[in-house]
């Protein structure tokens, strides 16, 4: 079956740091999201992809990059690490064409100490 | 920016008592879709209605849209213990370059007592 994972699924690191989180799905999709979600804000969109090279910055950007070399996989780096960036970020995917429903990851939930 | 709105943020009911959870956005849409999110998951997506429809039925779940008061609602009916969620609407942009990404909102708690 059709899948979507992260990885990993919790992390601690410290400020500063360069942290990667993966997403890899084998829906076959061509679109990608990194969400960040903390009490009180909801899903707050990181960076999103429509395709292999092409990526874009969602509303809350700063301090995270990504890159999209194969259709599979999204990694999100942080590169450097900083308190506020410790939430719960999930990985979502979605098929060019239909209604957009996107498909989650898990979550990977990342303290930054 | 968050385009979608709930009500109520938070909702609790008994077993078998139908809920009733509510969404506004702003700008015009393509379709609006609720997920559900259970304690430490990633979101499900539960029903997706399109802009030119105006109900949706899905087992116990009924989902309306009112595009001239840019509103809709999810019924659950018969609730039940495994009910207990939060529930997150999302539209998808009229906006033909645009309409991939999803305007979340920040969505309703339930929790269905037994």
């Amino acid at each position: 079956d059709a899948e979507i994972t992260q990885s990993p699924r919790h992390k601690i690191t410290e400020t500063g740091r360069q942290v990667t989180l993966a997403c890899h799905q084998t829906w076959n999709h061509n679109n990608m999201f990194w969400y960040r979600q903390d009490l009180g804000h909801g899903l707050r969109l990181i960076h999103y992809s429509y395709g292999v090279q092409d990526t874009n910055k969602g509303e809350v950007s700063d301090g995270y990059s990504v890159s999209r070399s194969n259709t599979e996989d999204l990694p999100l780096t942080l590169e450097s690490a900083a308190s506020s960036q410790t939430s719960v970020y999930f990985c979502a995917s979605s098929a060019s064409g239909t209604g957009h429903e996107q498909y989650f990851g898990p979550g990977t939930r990342l303290t930054v100490t | 920016s968050q385009q979608g709105e709930e009500d109520p943020q938070a909702l609790s009911i008994q077993e078998g008592e139908n809920a009733t959870m509510n969404c506004s956005y702003k700008t015009s849409i393509n379709n609006l879709q609720w997920y559900r999110q259970n304690s430490g998951r990633g979101l499900v997506h539960l029903i997706l209605i399109r802009s030119n429809e105006r109900e949706k039925h899905s087992g116990r779940l009924r989902v309306t849209l009112d595009t001239s008061k840019k509103s809709s609602s999810l019924l659950i009916t018969a609730s039940r213990a495994a009910d207990t969620a939060s529930y997150f609407c999302a539209s998808s942009l009229r906006n033909a370059g645009n309409n991939r990404k999803l305007i979340w909102g920040l969505g309703t708690s339930l929790a269905v007592n037994p």
